[in-house]
């Protein structure tokens, strides 16, 4: 039972403009919420969090928007540099629950 | 300030032997996670150790096990190996104490797996 899904396996995005990732979860218990940027051969990277009491968390240029009435995550990255491309993964816990559940992820290309 | 460290980073196995793979956590953390990464999966969480306990299990067959040691550095062993198990096996480990709170994980470069 996947609770959180990434149904854009890939996503291709020219410099400078701005790349989406979606993200949609089906737990409503699910509170904290993260997302991961993971290069071949390394382990995920944490990038960004935001927990359900905020509705957007900035860092940079990478921004993350919480509707929890849809239970739909995205990250908006602004503006995409060939070096984020990479795959995301977004994650999600419960408030009470020491487990985080994964995406499947999304392997963005940013063409110079 | 070390990262979380995983060794070996490479490992080649044969159907029916047995693995044993090691993390060592960031210091300071107490909660470590294991998790199975294979081609166009997401990350399948395995289990997850505070403080020596297993709080939680993921939906894996007994063959895959764990433990947690006092310095927090934790092991994960396969045994019977199956061609399937051949994978990345990432780690985890994050501040969350036994209340919770919002701390995100950090994870090694883990061990990539290979069954012959």
């Amino acid at each position: 039972d996947q609770q959180v899904k990434q149904n854009s396996p890939s996503l291709s995005v020219q410099e400078g403009r701005i790349s989406i990732l979606n993200c949609d979860y089906t737990n409503s218990m699910f509170d904290y919420f993260l997302w991961y940027k993971k290069y071949p051969a390394e382990g995920p990277t944490f990038l960004i969090s935001i927990s359900s009491i905020k509705d957007k968390n900035e860092d940079g240029r990478f921004t993350v928007f919480l509707n929890k009435s849809a239970k739909h995550l995205s990250l908006h990255i602004v503006p995409s540099q060939p070096g984020d491309s990479a795959v995301y993964f977004c994650a999600a816990r419960t408030n009470t629950g020491n487990q985080f559940y994964f995406g499947t992820g999304t392997s963005l290309t940013v063409i110079p | 300030k070390a990262g979380v460290t995983q060794t070996p980073r490479y490992l080649i196995k044969t159907r029916g032997q047995q693995v044993t793979l090691s993390c060592s956590p960031i210091s300071g953390h107490r909660s470590v996670s294991w998790y199975q990464q294979t081609p166009g999966q997401g990350l399948q969480f395995l289990f997850e150790y505070f403080s020596e306990t297993q709080r939680n299990k993921g939906n894996f067959p007994g063959r895959f096990s764990g433990r947690q040691f006092s310095n927090s550095r934790s092991e994960m062993n396969v045994s019977t190996l199956e061609l399937g198990d051949s994978a990345l096996y990432l780690c985890a480990s994050s501040l969350v104490g036994p209340a919770g709170g919002n701390q995100p994980q950090h994870f090694g470069d883990g061990t990539r797996l290979s069954i012959l």
